[in-house]
């Protein structure tokens, strides 16, 4: 699987808006680039995802570059709430296999 | 919707007994169901993929004799930890996906074993 790298913890202001980058330079052309977030001491949850058009939900923004090699995800106006571990990952859609392999996200902690 | 139930949230055991977590889609038939493991201040780990009706397939270094997973319907998948050590305390997580929509998965609460 090809890999992601993210900063280790990023901060923000309440009600501010936060971009959370991921870079993915070995992407193939099959991955989906996914974004889940965790809260502390519970399971993740799904945020989004896209392959190559920016995506939008209720949750959050994905702003993709136009090469691929690297995502944004960005959300509008962060709360205390979204204080979690976010984790960018790349699932194959090429295999039909529904994989998910962590790695180690950006810590965001959201200041009051 | 797509909402995964798992119990018990927290279980303490003596070293040698076994542990059973059952995981639960509650609103949707799930296809797949993946588990996995978190130490403390870490990532998630996959340990293993199953689906319903047959064997669950376990990522390297994960003993299937140790972990134990049966996927018997399309709403419950169970984890056994065989003859719980130490070790294994962990927080573990399992996660499902539906027919629908397989490229999303739903994650239960999470168990919090540990193993005295």
């Amino acid at each position: 699987d090809a890999k992601t790298t993210q900063p280790n913890s990023m901060e923000s202001n309440e009600e501010e808006p936060v971009h959370l980058p991921c870079n993915h330079s070995t992407i193939s052309g099959t991955d989906y680039i996914h974004w889940y977030r965790q809260l502390p001491s519970q399971g993740p949850e799904y945020v989004i995802h896209g392959l190559t058009s920016n995506v939008n939900n209720r949750m959050a923004s994905l702003a993709i570059a136009e090469d691929r090699k690297s995502s944004t995800l960005i959300l509008h106006r962060a709360t205390l709430r979204d204080a979690a571990v976010y984790y960018c990952i790349l699932r194959d859609g090429g295999t039909g296999a529904n994989n998910l392999f962590f790695g180690t996200g950006t810590r965001l902690t959201v200041i009051p | 919707g797509a909402v995964v139930s798992q119990h018990p949230s927290r279980v303490i055991c003596k070293s040698g007994t076994s542990v059973k977590i059952e995981c639960r889609s509650l609103d949707f038939q799930a296809t797949t169901m993946f588990w996995y493991r978190q130490f403390p201040k870490q990532s998630l780990m996959l340990m293993a993929t199953s689906n319903e009706g047959s064997k669950a397939t376990y990522e390297q270094g994960v003993e299937k004799d140790k972990f134990l997973i049966n996927h018997a319907s399309l709403t419950l998948s169970t984890l056994t930890v065989t003859s719980a050590h130490p070790e294994d305390s962990s927080f573990y997580i399992c996660s499902a996906s539906r027919q629908l929509a397989k490229n999303i998965q739903y994650f239960g609460a999470g168990t919090r074993l540990s193993v005295l």
